[in-house]
């Protein structure tokens, strides 16, 4: 199964500033099959992005994606209080369906 | 707008059961494919199987081939995920949540998928 894996594991940042979370797969997969979720204490996942680099319906234009083969970036262009949250992403390529371990972004 | 209301939460004994339902409204079922996902505390997310209701066609993740069983009822339209021989590591949220891929207005049921939405989560708790 293709393991994915997230970087940094953290990343601490303020209100306004840009995150860039990082996700890599252990084998190349196409750009099609990379979606990114996040997720609040207590709550479900919520769909970001799928297709690397499609935002899902509602999903605010300071989000967006990016990427290919195996490395693979979810950007925040300028933090909201409401974006702190865990980030996953998550391949379809290939079954099994497989989740990276998540980045969480909190606040400085 | 489609929503997946999932029951409620379960305490188990160890080497029992669990059977968690997943009801769909809004949308149109017959185009879903249901994965189930579950969530260990503080961990991350796993993919543990889906069926294609209209199909009656399960698929189930390796690690949990011959003890998970996942059903349908389109007459319903509720999945069913069943949990068998609970040991304490099976504590969890087990989320269902929808895959389906739409191109040109015309939309199909696909496991491999992105999920969106998902259900709201059922804790099963085992505990001796």
């Amino acid at each position: 199964e293709i393991v994915l894996t997230q970087s940094p594991g953290t990343l601490s940042l303020s209100p306004g500033e840009r995150a860039t979370l990082s996700c890599r797969a252990s084998q190349s997969i196409s750009s099609i099959y990379l979606a990114w979720y996040q997720q609040k204490p207590g709550q479900a996942p919520r769909l970001l992005i799928y297709g690397a680099s499609s935002r899902a319906t509602g999903i605010p234009h300071r989000f967006s994606g990016s990427g290919s083969g195996t490395d693979f970036t979810l950007t925040i262009s300028r933090l909201e209080p409401a974006d702190f949250a865990v980030y996953y992403c998550q391949q379809y390529g290939s079954s099994p369906p497989t989740f990276g371990p998540g980045t969480t972004v909190d606040i400085k | 707008q489609v929503q997946l209301v999932q029951s409620g939460a379960e305490v188990k004994k160890p080497g029992s059961s669990v059977k968690v339902s997943c009801k769909a409204s809004g949308g149109t079922f017959r185009n879903y494919a249901i994965s189930w996902v579950r969530q260990a505390p503080g961990q991350g997310l796993e993919w543990m199987g889906g069926i294609i209701p209209i199909f009656d066609k399960s698929n189930y993740a390796q690690k949990f081939q011959g003890r998970v069983t996942i059903t349908a009822d389109t007459s319903t339209s509720t999945t069913y995920m069943e949990l068998s021989s609970l040991r304490s590591e099976d504590t969890a949220v087990y989320y269902c949540a929808r895959g389906e891929y739409c191109i040109s207005g015309v939309c199909y049921p696909r496991l491999l998928n992105w999920f969106d939405p998902w259900g709201q989560g059922t804790l099963v708790t085992v505990s001796s």
